[in-house]
């Protein structure tokens, strides 16, 4: 079985700064997939970013980059240059199999 | 293509009434998921088909609840009797799954916001 741990609740950050989410995860898989959804108020789930575990570069698309440590099992989220439209709840999610394992959630709150 | 269309968006039903939402996958994707989102338990998968086959339903709560695929582009859940417990938000997914790995993003439908009274 696999776990996913987001440790932090709740996060806030002014506009235009950066703020780091993290994640853990637990698997016993030697391929997986890591990823990190963005669900904002309208509950639309929609992927921000996704890693490949045996791929030692981290992922980065547009503001968003991953800092992916494999041997502690850490995947955290950098957001730069926050912009209101990033307040929204986001996910870790994990990927053994065809299996998809949710963390329980950061929500992030951009204050302009 | 239309992305995943879940259907209803809201449902609202009284405690011991049957449920059925509805899910149509994106075109050409072979694997099709059922989440459940609650305030308590967050993101759970509930069950997941792959080739119309149920592979995994080791998260389906109770014999209440039910989930068929009778085809490549259609799949429901169903919950009989339904309990204020079942209350939640329920999501269905799509993606391409290649080589036992899910290694794609999972398209999400908009979800059905369920209450039950």
């Amino acid at each position: 079985a696999q776990t996913v741990t987001q440790s932090q609740p709740e996060m806030s950050v002014q506009e235009a700064e950066t703020v780091t989410l993290s994640c853990t995860y637990d698997t016993s898989e030697n391929n997986y997939y890591l990823f990190w959804y963005k669900q904002p108020p309208s509950r639309q789930m929609i992927l921000v970013i996704r890693q490949e575990a045996y791929k030692q570069q981290n992922a980065t698309e547009n503001r968003f980059s991953v800092n992916f440590q494999k041997a502690a099992k850490s995947f955290s989220l950098k957001i730069s240059d926050s912009q209101l439209g990033d307040t929204a709840m986001y996910f870790c999610a994990s990927s053994a199999g065809n299996k998809l394992t949710f963390g329980g959630g950061t929500r992030v709150l951009v204050k302009p | 293509d239309a992305g995943v269309i879940q259907s209803p968006r809201h449902e609202v039903t009284e405690m011991g009434q049957e449920v059925t939402l509805r899910c149509k996958p994106i075109s050409g994707h072979n694997s099709l998921f059922w989440y459940r989102q609650t305030m308590m338990r967050g993101l759970e998968l509930l069950i997941y088909f792959n080739n119309n086959v149920p592979i995994d339903d080791s998260g389906m709560p109770e014999d209440r609840f039910s989930a068929k695929m009778p085809n490549a582009s259609f799949s429901t859940l169903k919950i009989q009797p339904s309990e204020p417990r079942d209350s939640a938000v329920y999501f269905c997914a799509s993606s391409l799954a290649l080589g036992g790995v899910l290694n794609e993003k999972l398209f999400f439908g908009s979800g059905t916001q369920l209450s039950v009274l």
